[in-house]
């Protein structure tokens, strides 16, 4: 059974670009989780959905930063215009239920020039 | 809010010393509480859980006691290994999270031969 698949592994972009970082949760969860980990931070959670369905979304910034689980495929992660800030690691989670333990990927870092 | 506050690393031990690392959370209801292990370049994974008051989370010789009495979630080893050498994290999830996780700040634990 696969784990919690997150692509690319590292990804590079300019100041203005777009970044989109995917996930794709372990097979029979219907629940996926962002997070972020800043340099030397914990992580910090960004948002949580479901199928089709954005559940809370508390701690994404309210500018640039979208999410979301379409019906099929994967996760997406969307982040418009980067800046430098947004240099982190993202980390993707799954789990079967909300109140199952989550599952993570490798996570994608981000690195914006 | 949620909350969980670590205890400040990093930790140096020698091997087959023994390990604590404290956590305390504050939380709405009854909140699940974990420990998440992360090494270099990877996710986290999932070390121990406990769900509910004096439950007692145990794994790869790790173990920590849910204590709702002292809001604490403490994870101990008896007697460390080089390969523990990792980033803890403490977390919790429910209460008024429905989810998603609170983490603390993380500890780098290094052990030597």
């Amino acid at each position: 059974n696969a784990g919690v698949m997150q692509n690319p592994r590292h990804l590079v972009r300019r100041r203005g670009q777009e970044a989109r970082l995917r996930c794709s949760p372990m097979k029979g969860h219907s629940h996926v989780y962002w997070y972020r980990q800043l340099p030397e931070e914990g992580l910090k959670f960004m948002v949580y959905l479901q199928k089709e369905n954005i559940i809370d979304e508390s701690g994404m910034p309210k500018e640039r930063f979208s999410a979301e689980f379409p019906k099929e495929g994967p996760s997406i992660l969307r982040i418009q215009q980067v800046v430098r800030g947004d240099s982190a690691a993202y980390f993707c989670a799954s789990s079967p239920d909300f109140n199952q333990p989550q599952h993570f990927g490798d996570g994608t870092r981000l690195s914006i020039l | 809010g949620d909350s969980v506050t670590q205890m400040e690393g990093p930790v140096t031990l020698s091997e087959e010393a023994f390990l604590t690392i404290n956590c305390t959370y504050t939380a709405t209801g009854y909140p699940s509480l974990f420990w998440y292990v992360q090494y270099p370049g990877e996710g986290l994974q999932l070390l121990l859980k406990a769900t509910k008051a004096d439950d007692k989370g145990s794994n790869k010789g790790f173990e920590a006691t849910y204590r709702k009495e002292t809001t604490s979630f403490h994870l101990e080893k008896g007697s460390v290994q080089v390969s523990d050498s990792a980033v803890y994290f403490c977390a919790n999830a429910g209460g008024t999270s429905y989810g998603k996780l609170t983490f603390g700040q993380g500890t780098i634990l290094t052990v030597h031969p």
